[in-house]
């Protein structure tokens, strides 16, 4: 069975700086990960997914992600944190027919 | 891109009424839909997967009686909240796929229901 964690419910940077979410995953196959983000009251956007090809998979709006097999880990990161981040980002892998399984959620704060 | 549009985007109704939500994929043909519940700050559960021409599949715990999925066509599926109570209040967001595979889930904008 396919399970998601994301470390940190809520994680706050300063505009500028380093954003790091994390997430683990647990797969019993070769895993689909994504991440994507939510806006208040909105959908969800995709902001990257990794689909056994390359390790590090770069996204929109500065994201990217690296796929770590031996840590089962796939973090998305951005070098420069802007307001307009500030939002829900949530981890995914995919757990058979298109169905994906979502972690708990990290909401992302930025400091002027 | 892949859009997936839901109406209404907001629904306030009584207790005891029923309530259609539909998803549309615009651009593309989606034979699996999925429909999923948002609690306020909370992740999404998956309630259901809507197959084109089928019955829909229901997770655990999730009433099939109470949440009437139909999936008529290729870009729509429907989720009807019968008898919506209070605590049937929630976001409700649904996603399409080109083909129900590993592909790329596109997510609609979701719809606030609040019944009173």
């Amino acid at each position: 069975a396919q399970s998601v964690t994301q470390l940190g419910s809520h994680v706050s940077v300063s505009e500028g700086a380093l954003v790091l979410l994390r997430c683990n995953y647990s797969s019993s196959v070769p895993p689909y990960l994504f991440w994507y983000v939510q806006y208040p009251n909105q959908g969800l956007q995709l902001l990257l997914k990794y689909t056994s090809a390359a390790t590090l998979v770069k996204g929109i709006n500065g994201f990217e992600a690296e796929f770590k097999k031996s840590e089962t880990s796939f973090h998305l990161t951005k070098p420069s944190a802007h307001m307009s981040d500030a939002a829900e980002y949530f981890c995914a892998v995919g757990a058979g027919g298109g169905k994906l399984i979502f972690g708990q959620g990290t909401e992302l704060s930025v400091k002027p | 891109g892949a859009v997936v549009s839901q109406h209404p985007s907001r629904v306030i109704c009584k207790s005891g009424t029923s309530v259609k939500i539909e998803c549309r994929s615009l651009d593309f043909q989606a034979t699996t839909m999925f429909w999923y519940r948002q609690f306020p700050k909370q992740s999404l559960m998956l309630m259901a997967t809507s197959n084109e021409g089928s019955k829909a599949t229901y997770e655990q715990g999730v009433e099939k009686d109470k949440f009437l999925i139909n999936h008529a066509s290729l870009t729509l599926s429907t989720l009807t909240v019968t008898s919506a109570h209070p605590e049937d209040s929630s976001f409700y967001i649904c996603s399409a796929g080109a083909s129900g595979g590993r592909e790329t889930q596109y997510f609609g904008p979701g719809t606030r229901l609040l019944v009173l």
